[in-house]
């Protein structure tokens, strides 16, 4: 069965800290990858997607960037934190219409 | 583009109520629709979808929705709450990038003892 592996499941940076939350899938291969953030009030928001290896779409612009270096693996990055980089942040992968979420991080920026 | 709308923020009924949380969408194809459930502090755990066979869908924890195209609407019901259903719940509509989930701003249910 697939599985999805987000960590870690809390997180507290300071501002202009970099950051790199690890997301990886088992059980399928060459899924599509997605991030999501939630933030108080407004709902899950999609950040990145990927379809493939290296092949990353943003989908709103922001501070954060995503790599897939692996077919499984996909990562969120900044170099530079902002407070309005607080959030839950949430992985997920689909294949064939389903979506399965991680359990999320709890990013907190100070 | 996709949209979903959840109507009421916050939803508060009694422990063996009927709950109804209210779901709309906008597609310009025919839509996979999903109701998700999220409890404090963890990821979001799917209770059912629509991908166009039945339009009464049945779901995990006595939840089930239907599919009326005509009200563009996919709302969630259970005829008796127990305590263990508050928990945040979001609909979403495949059909972001990628194929990823749209959602709306979801609905914090409240059970009152």
């Amino acid at each position: 069965s697939q599985t999805i592996h987000q960590w870690p499941a809390t997180l507290v940076q300071p501002v202009g800290s970099p950051l790199s939350l690890e997301c990886t899938v088992e059980g399928t291969s060459n899924p599509n990858l997605y991030w999501y953030r939630q933030a108080a009030g407004r709902g899950l928001q999609l950040l990145f997607y990927s379809v493939g290896i290296g092949q990353i779409s943003s989908e709103v612009p922001q501070n954060l960037s995503a790599s897939r270096p692996q077919d499984r693996q996909f990562i969120l990055s900044s170099k530079k934190l902002l407070l309005s980089d607080s959030g839950f942040y949430l992985c997920a992968w689909a294949l064939g219409g389903d979506g399965f979420f991680g359990q999320g991080t709890r990013l907190t920026v100070v | 583009a996709q949209s979903v709308t959840q109507l009421g923020s916050h939803v508060s009924v009694s422990e063996g109520a009927l709950v109804l949380l209210r779901c709309n969408y906008s597609s310009s194809v025919p839509p996979y629709l999903f109701w998700y459930v999220q409890y404090p502090n963890q990821g979001l755990q799917l209770l059912l979808k629509y991908t166009s066979a039945a339009t009464l869908v049945k779901g995990i924890n006595g939840f089930e929705a239907e599919f009326k195209k005509s009200e563009t609407s996919f709302h969630l019901t259970k005829p008796s709450a127990h305590m263990s259903d508050a928990a945040e719940y979001f609909c979403a509509v495949r059909g972001g990038g990628a194929d990823g989930l749209t959602f709306g701003k979801g609905t914090h249910l409240i059970i009152q003892p």
